[in-house]
């Protein structure tokens, strides 16, 4: 089947505990992504991969770190997590990501609820 | 730096209306405009992908419309359910390589 997936799917810890967050995709998809969604602010972009060790920058990159060493995984690093990084987080993948390309489709995963104390 | 805007926040309807849902961006310059639904406490489903070159798509009993110079795009919801009850997310991706979403319309059709 055709998914993204995210681990883990909830996680409770503590200020300054570093985490990884892992994102996988079965579909070939050069294009992956990062995103929080809070109460009040919606879903905002942290960091994107246009594709293999190609990564850049959303709108909310600060205290997060990514990696593209493989085509399938992107995980999201937080070194020294802080509460207000509490939120639903959700990994994103798309085949191509060029304008007209109809295969700039984004597709999500289930998402990972972390909170930090 | 472009912005998101969706209208109503929230509608509750009788089953069986049909209903639009507006989504408004400010900056025309966009490669896509893709409307999600997102149900409680869930990922993000997929619904229609319009390319800044399209006006509208169709997928089964819902249909999208853009006008890029206007910065609007309705999403039209013919004979709705119970089951369409969700929170409908659009999403811009514009030519700063960045996604930007609406903060969502809840959706409650009413038995």
């Amino acid at each position: 089947e055709a998914q993204v997936t995210q681990n883990p799917r909830y996680l409770i810890t503590v200020t300054g505990k570093k985490l990884t967050v892992t994102c996988s995709q079965n579909m070939n998809h050069e294009y992956m992504s990062w995103y929080r969604q809070d109460p009040g602010l919606g879903l905002r972009q942290i960091y994107y991969s246009m594709n293999v060790e190609v990564t850049d920058k959303g709108d909310v990159p600060e205290g997060y770190k990514v990696s593209r060493k493989e085509k399938r995984n992107f995980p999201l690093i937080l070194e020294s997590p802080s509460p207000n990084q509490t939120s639903l987080y959700f990994c994103a993948s798309s085949l191509r990501m060029y304008e007209g390309d109809p295969y700039n489709e984004q597709f999500f995963g289930p998402g990972t609820r972390l909170t930090v104390l | 730096k472009q912005e998101v805007t969706q209208i109503p926040a929230a509608l509750s309807v009788p089953e069986g209306e049909n209903l639009v849902l507006n989504c408004s961006f400010t900056d025309s310059a966009i490669y896509n405009l893709q409307w999600f639904r997102q149900d409680p406490g869930k990922g993000l489903t997929s619904l229609l992908l319009i390319q800044s070159s399209q006006r509208e798509q169709t997928s089964g009993r819902l249909n999208a419309s853009l006008d890029k110079s206007s910065g609007r795009s309705t999403l039209y919801i013919a004979a709705s359910q119970p089951g369409d009850s969700a929170t409908y997310l659009c999403a811009v991706r514009d030519y700063g390589q960045n996604f930007v979403f609406g903060p969502g319309t809840r959706l409650s059709v009413l038995p």
